[in-house]
């Protein structure tokens, strides 16, 4: 079976850094995406990490490690449309994503 | 062009009613999907298709029966609906890289109410 977890809320101020983490427990395994999701929207992309390591993008960095099956996103000077859901997903091979179940950022001036 | 489109926007109906939502995507994408989701909850994957055959189905009721027309339509045709299949239903395509998924794009979703 697949199983992903998340924070289900995490709360900071304007200009912090967040961290989310995900830990997953999946059949297979080729990389870990996170999804961005405000509220009435559609999920965005915003990172894919097949190998080990940081990448980065901007305000946002994402990072791996297989050996340990976990991951996280990291957002950086955060901005009060930061205010999303963020979805950790596993590719797992089979043209699908499994999805973790979302973590709700809540950004305060 | 990396836009997903999806009509309509809303929609509300009734138990007896026969539906359709459409998808439509010109990225040259072969796999499409079917998502439903519901407030608070992660997109709970119904049908896959690639190339535009059904690779999967995830044991989703047959009041649901998906169409893929050609390679940059997909249809959801709705019929006999239950009240708690209200939810988003949110159309995806990426690129088929022989199963990997590296990065899906997502339609703005169809906002369905069962009465």
């Amino acid at each position: 079976g697949q199983s992903l977890e998340q924070p289900s809320e995490v709360t900071a101020v304007e200009g912090a850094i967040v961290q989310i983490n995900c830990t997953y427990q999946t059949s297979g395994f080729y990389g870990l995406s996170w999804y961005q999701q405000h509220d009435g929207g559609a999920p965005t992309f915003l990172s894919y990490n097949a190998l080990d390591g940081l990448e980065e993008t901007g305000r946002f960095s994402s990072f791996l490690s297989r050996s340990d099956s976990y991951g996280y996103l990291l957002l950086q000077e955060l901005q009060m449309k930061d205010s999303a859901s963020y979805f950790c997903a596993v590719d797992s091979g089979y043209s699908t994503l499994t999805f973790g179940k979302g973590t709700m950022l809540l950004v305060s001036p | 062009d990396t836009e997903v489109t999806q009509t309509p926007k809303h929609l509300v109906m009734g138990m007896t009613n026969k539906k359709s939502l459409k998808c439509e995507q010109h990225m040259g994408h072969r796999a499409m999907y079917w998502y439903k989701q519901k407030a608070k909850k992660p997109p709970e994957l119904m049908f896959v298709y690639s190339y535009e055959k059904l690779s999967i189905n995830e044991s989703v009721p047959s009041r649901f029966s998906p169409e893929c027309p050609n390679s940059s339509l997909l249809n959801l045709h709705l019929h006999a609906l239950q009240p708690e299949d209200s939810a988003l239903y949110l159309c995806a395509s990426s690129q088929d890289r022989g199963g990997k998924t590296y990065e899906q794009y997502f339609g703005p979703g169809t906002r369905l109410t069962v009465t």
